[in-house]
């Protein structure tokens, strides 16, 4: 069983590029959540998908959006990047409820 | 809003001794992770506590949740260096999507 998997491990981009970053839950699982860490802070709930639909949002602004395939694999992405979107990005993957298993996380740097 | 606050945040302990990380959270619910953070890493799952009065344990960690108090606690039972990690709780608002909003962490520094 692969786990949650993630892509890519680090990425490098400058301030008003658009990044995607890829998500592919535990097997079975068919919820795909997201999370930002900044550095020394705790993890932020971004959104949720569920039957290729965003079922839940945080606080984040429209720059950030997602999409879910139907194999429920997911992406994250963010437009118009700012200096302070440089953060660790992590999906969890569950499934009806239960599970809170969090992928390798990829480290994002905006310079 | 739910409001997720874990004391202390920053944690020095001597390695063989005994401590407990304290989690309280503002609103209903029956469920609650812990989770480990390496420098670094992702988040490692440690517990899942999913009703009142749920207790677990693994080595030297053991994990209890208090729904009626909204109080979970990690006691950490003769530290030793390998436990020095970031702690973090997490609360689940909703069930049925395990949408979680987690404490700001536990920094703890084992020592010799």
């Amino acid at each position: 069983d692969a786990g949650v998997t993630q892509s890519p491990t680090h990425l490098i981009k400058t301030r008003g590029q658009q990044v995607t970053l890829r998500c592919s839950p535990k097997s079975g699982h068919d919820t795909v959540s997201w999370y930002q860490q900044a550095l020394g802070q705790r993890p932020q709930f971004i959104f949720q998908y569920y039957e290729e639909e965003e079922r839940q949002r945080g606080n984040f602004p429209d720059r950030f959006s997602g999409h879910q395939f139907p194999n429920y694999s997911s992406e994250l992405n963010v437009n118009a990047l700012l200096l302070g979107d440089s953060a660790l990005y992590l999906c969890a993957s569950s499934f009806t409820g239960l599970g809170g298993y969090f992928g390798p996380g990829t480290r994002l740097t905006v310079l | 809003e739910l409001k997720v606050e874990q004391n202390p945040l920053f944690l020095s302990m001597q390695e063989g001794k005994n401590y407990t990380i304290y989690c309280n959270y503002s609103t209903t619910s029956d469920r609650l992770y812990w989770y480990r953070q390496d420098p670094g890493k992702s988040l490692e799952s440690l517990f899942v506590l999913l009703s009142n009065g749920a207790v677990k344990q693994e080595g030297r960690l053991m994990a209890s949740l208090d729904t009626k108090a909204r109080l979970s606690t990690l006691h950490i039972t003769a530290a030793v260096h390998d436990l020095s990690a970031t702690y973090f709780c997490a609360v689940v608002l909703d069930l049925l999507n395990n949408d979680m909003r987690f404490g700001a962490g536990t920094r703890l520094t084992v020592k010799p």
